[in-house]
């Protein structure tokens, strides 16, 4: 249980064209989706915190015009990356806090990740 | 300043060693994740930790809230462990927001 499903796992695109990603919370409502992103051999940084309903929260130095973030259902958050440029080319990925059950809390759930490339 | 540190960066062992990956924190945190991720990029949550140990199969988890410490032991390691292994901590009780280690990746060769 507790699935995020995130697509596409791969993109190459041009530059100036804009990215959506998605990512599906499959069997829980997730009211909270983070959006990260790793460069190679670095740790995850997060980029922005979304709530259902609400605007989402970016950490100092993401650009929000840039990398907009939607989350209109307790099941979907989307990342849009607009008029991407080679240096957005990067790992994403997302997470959303897993439901409890019962008495046990299983964490994070987090998606599979989006490789992308822009050229 | 909330921070992660984990040791070592890059571990190879032969197969079936006892493996051990330590983390220590700045300061006090309301939870302590382990994550594995593979050569893909997708992340798997193997722990969360508030106090104790844990144990799940082959893999045991143990946190020092004292020393601000805690370890990821893997018994009877295998070639399919091999993965990067991240410890990530939550700082603010009330705040999701997770700080991560730089990860240790592990090689185990047959």
């Amino acid at each position: 249980g507790a699935v995020v499903s995130q697509h596409p796992s791969r993109v190459i695109c041009k530059s100036g064209t804009s990215v959506k990603i998605e990512c599906r919370s499959l069997d829980f409502q997730a009211t909270t989706m983070f959006w990260y992103r790793q460069f190679p051999k670095q740790s995850l940084m997060l980029m922005a915190t979304s709530n259902e309903g609400s605007k989402a929260t970016y950490e100092q130095g993401v650009e929000k015009d840039k990398f907009l973030i939607n989350h209109a259902s307790l099941t979907l958050s989307t990342l849009t990356v607009t008029s991407a440029h080679p240096e957005d080319s990067s790992f994403y990925i997302c997470s959303a806090k897993a439901p409890r059950r019962g008495e046990i809390s299983y964490g994070y759930t987090f998606g599979s990740g989006t490789r992308l490339t822009v050229v | 300043k909330n921070e992660v540190e984990q040791s070592p960066q890059n571990l190879t062992a032969q197969e079936g060693e006892f493996i051990t990956i330590n983390c220590s924190y700045s300061v006090g945190i309301s939870a302590l994740h382990w994550l594995q991720q593979h050569p893909g990029g997708g992340i798997v949550s193997l722990f969360m930790l508030s106090s104790g140990k844990k144990k799940h199969g082959r893999l045991i988890a143990t946190i020092n809230i004292q020393e601000k410490h805690s370890s990821l032991h893997i018994t009877a390691s295998h070639p399919r462990d091999s993965a990067v292994y991240i410890c990530a901590g939550a700082f603010n009780f009330g705040n999701e927001k997770l700080t991560f280690g730089t990860g240790t990746r592990l090689t185990i060769i047959p």
